[in-house]
């Protein structure tokens, strides 16, 4: 069964702190591992796709690596306003491709102290 | 491109009643999907259309559930005779292929 597995739950950083969000997934062929952010009481916004074990994407403070078993978004000298929910999700590359939904896991609830 | 929309944003019904969503998809996107949030949870996919066919349903999604998408364009997601346990928030999003894959707003349904 595919899954998708996040840690730690929670995490409290220190402005300034950095520190790396791990996502790890089981899934019989992986077209691509989606990371969103989610503040509260509002749907995912769109952070990275990666697509390869060995790939890396940067944003801002941000940057997510994939490799077989697991990705990583690492935050460097993290900001209070980077305090949100982050979302991994894995898209399954299915037999004849037609599905496309994603498999998320629960997330990893950020908070930046000041 | 203003992006996915979805409405109401907010939705107080009665226990018993039934209730309709509306998404609106990203123009240029010939695929749409409903997801399920409920608190401290990631989305968990319900249903999924390409152009104006319904391709896949979610086990989560019972017979008090339906979703359209009629000419391929905007979405319907209808609950019918709502449970307490139908609170959640509702999320559309929309891709091209596999590509974009954009989330609206959401839709937080409350049943009482």
């Amino acid at each position: 069964e595919d899954q998708v597995t996040q840690s730690p739950e929670a995490l409290r950083l220190q402005e300034g702190e950095s520190s790396s969000l791990n996502c790890s997934y089981t899934v019989s062929g992986l077209r691509g591992l989606f990371w969103y952010r989610q503040d509260p009481g509002k749907g995912p916004e769109f952070l990275f796709t990666l697509y390869s074990a060995g790939e890396e994407k940067e944003k801002e403070r941000l940057k997510a690596t994939l490799t077989k078993k697991e990705s990583f978004l690492h935050i460097t000298a993290p900001k209070p306003e980077d305090s949100a929910t982050y979302l991994c999700a894995v898209q399954a590359a299915t037999e004849g491709g037609s599905q496309g939904n994603l498999i998320f896991g629960k997330g990893t609830k950020l908070s930046v102290k000041p | 491109d203003t992006g996915v929309s979805q409405d109401p944003r907010h939705k107080i019904t009665k226990r018993g009643q039934n209730v309709t969503f509306r998404c609106d998809p990203i123009s240029e996107h010939n695929r749409l999907y409903w997801y399920r949030q409920t608190l401290g949870q990631g989305p968990e996919f319900l249903t999924y259309f390409q152009n104006e066919a319904q391709l896949e349903k979610s086990r989560l999604l019972s017979d008090r559930f339906s979703a359209e998408r009629p000419k391929g364009s905007f979405s319907t997601l209808e609950i019918q005779r709502t449970e307490q346990g139908d609170s959640a928030m509702y999320l559309c999003a929309s891709s091209f292929n596999f590509r974009g894959y954009t989330f609206g707003s959401g839709t937080r349904l409350t049943v009482v």
